[in-house]
């Protein structure tokens, strides 16, 4: 079976820009989280949805915006890019919503903002 | 301050040699994960502990969270060049729901 899958693997893009992330989950997985990893630090918690309701949001600004789709893929939205942005996106899905299940990630979106 | 501390922050071993690697957290651990990154690749998923005293094994890998559930260790038993990579520890530690907090990473260089 895939595993977690994200688009595009890798993205350049200048200050003030908006940028615009995709993932699928695993086949069957409901529930889908972002995280940011910026360079020598541990993962960033961003987002949780399940069956495409907003569970679960960290300390990020309201330029981060996210949505799940009805097949539980999801997409991350983030406006007007600052260079602090620039990290390592990752999406993880579990099968269901809390800490009973393990969040498998996909291999991340590479962001730059130059 | 992190909410989760994970020591040491860096460790290099020979091959053959055992290691261990700790998280602590102040808080309860509800549910307590530990994952394997490659450098800027996504997280691989290792074991999930969420009872007190629990432990698991893979491998050569074995994970432990204590009784108090505040402080989990990850020993590797005769490492190997393969086991090399950024360890995280991520824990429910109940602050926002869905959400998992990571230590800030322990890089492990195994030399043969």
């Amino acid at each position: 079976d895939a595993g977690v899958t994200q688009s595009p693997t890798h993205l350049i893009k200048t200050r003030g820009q908006h940028v615009t992330l995709r993932c699928s989950p695993i086949s069957g997985h409901k529930s889908v989280s972002w995280y940011q990893q910026v360079l020598g630090q541990g993962p960033q918690f961003i987002f949780q949805y399940y069956e495409k309701e907003e569970r679960g949001r960290g300390n990020f600004p309201d330029r981060f915006s996210a949505r799940q789709f009805p097949n539980y893929s999801s997409e991350l939205n983030v406006n007007a890019l600052l260079l602090g942005d620039s990290a390592l996106y990752l999406c993880a899905s579990s099968s269901i919503a809390n800490y009973n299940s393990p969040l498998h990630f996909g291999n991340g979106t590479r962001l730059t903002v130059t | 301050s992190q909410e989760l501390e994970q020591s040491p922050q860096s460790l290099i071993v020979q091959e053959g040699k055992n290691l261990t690697i700790n998280c602590t957290s102040s808080k309860t651990l509800y549910g307590l994960y530990w994952y394997k990154q490659k450098y800027g690749e996504g997280l691989i998923f290792l074991m999930m502990l969420q009872k007190g005293g629990e432990e698991k094994s893979h491998e050569k890998i074995t994970a432990k969270l204590d009784e108090k559930k505040q402080q989990s260790s990850l020993h590797i038993t005769a490492s190997q060049p393969s086991h090399a990579g950024i360890y995280l520890c991520g824990a429910d530690i109940g602050t926002s729901y869905g959400k998992l907090t990571f230590g800030q990473g322990t890089i492990l260089t195994v030399h043969p």
